[in-house]
């Protein structure tokens, strides 16, 4: 399978636990984004790549919100001092320049 | 700004057709159109351009007015499997490429 990857799948953690995600797009891709996903809404955007460097943030990512993408392949999303209103699902998009963005299964996050 | 999706939910039989429109209040250069179903990734089915185009995937398709800032996707003879929820992703015109998402149309085609 040559589609966009997450992981894990699921999470649960405390309060105050710091999680990290990952996601492997599709191999050629040079983009990469992260949504985050409430129940009965869309993605909403949180931050994208191209190859290495981050170029957007939205407000939505707090400073307790860390993205990374080394070496332009695959990307972490790492969150500091869970709350619960992080509890959501986030999911992982990726894309050849400005075209079609394909996404990931998403990592479904419990906060307790 | 977000999109606007209406509406919000719509049941229909299979075999039975359904309009799903997007409207939003900033000059567009795309619109995307994406079906989720319940746990499972956003599923890509078209994108439209800047230029009023159409298209069309089977027995879907989709219209994009871009001097009313709308799209309008279209469901033919509806099959059980079309069953999931529709988001419309927007791409301000000159700005940011990232997609803004609406709230979804929830579709539900019973046998």
């Amino acid at each position: 399978d040559t589609g966009v990857s997450q992981d894990p799948r699921h999470k649960i953690t405390k309060r105050g636990q710091n999680v990290t995600f990952r996601c492997d797009p599709i191999s050629e891709h040079n983009r990469l984004y992260w949504y985050r996903q409430t129940l009965g809404q869309g993605p909403e955007f949180l931050t994208y790549f191209q190859n290495e460097a981050q170029l957007e943030k939205s407000r939505l990512l707090s400073d307790r919100f860390s993205a990374e993408r080394p070496k332009g392949s695959f990307s972490t999303l790492e969150i500091q001092r869970t709350e619960q209103g992080d509890s959501a699902m986030y999911l992982c998009a990726s894309s050849l320049f400005a075209n079609t963005q394909y996404f990931g299964p998403g990592t479904r996050l419990t906060v307790l | 700004q977000q999109p606007v999706q209406s509406p919000q939910a719509v049941i229909l039989r299979e075999g039975e057709d359904a309009v799903i429109n997007c409207s939003s209040s900033k000059a567009l250069y795309s619109v995307h159109w994406y079906r989720q179903k319940h746990g499972e990734a956003p599923v890509f089915l078209m994108i439209l351009l800047k230029g009023g185009e159409q298209k069309g995937h089977d027995k879907i398709s989709a219209s994009f007015n871009e001097k009313k800032q709308q799209s309008s996707l279209y469901l033919t003879a509806s099959q059980l499997s079309y069953s999931g929820t529709y988001f419309c992703g927007t791409e301000p015109q000159g700005g940011s490429e990232k997609l803004v998402f609406g709230k979804g149309t929830k579709l539900t085609v019973n046998p």
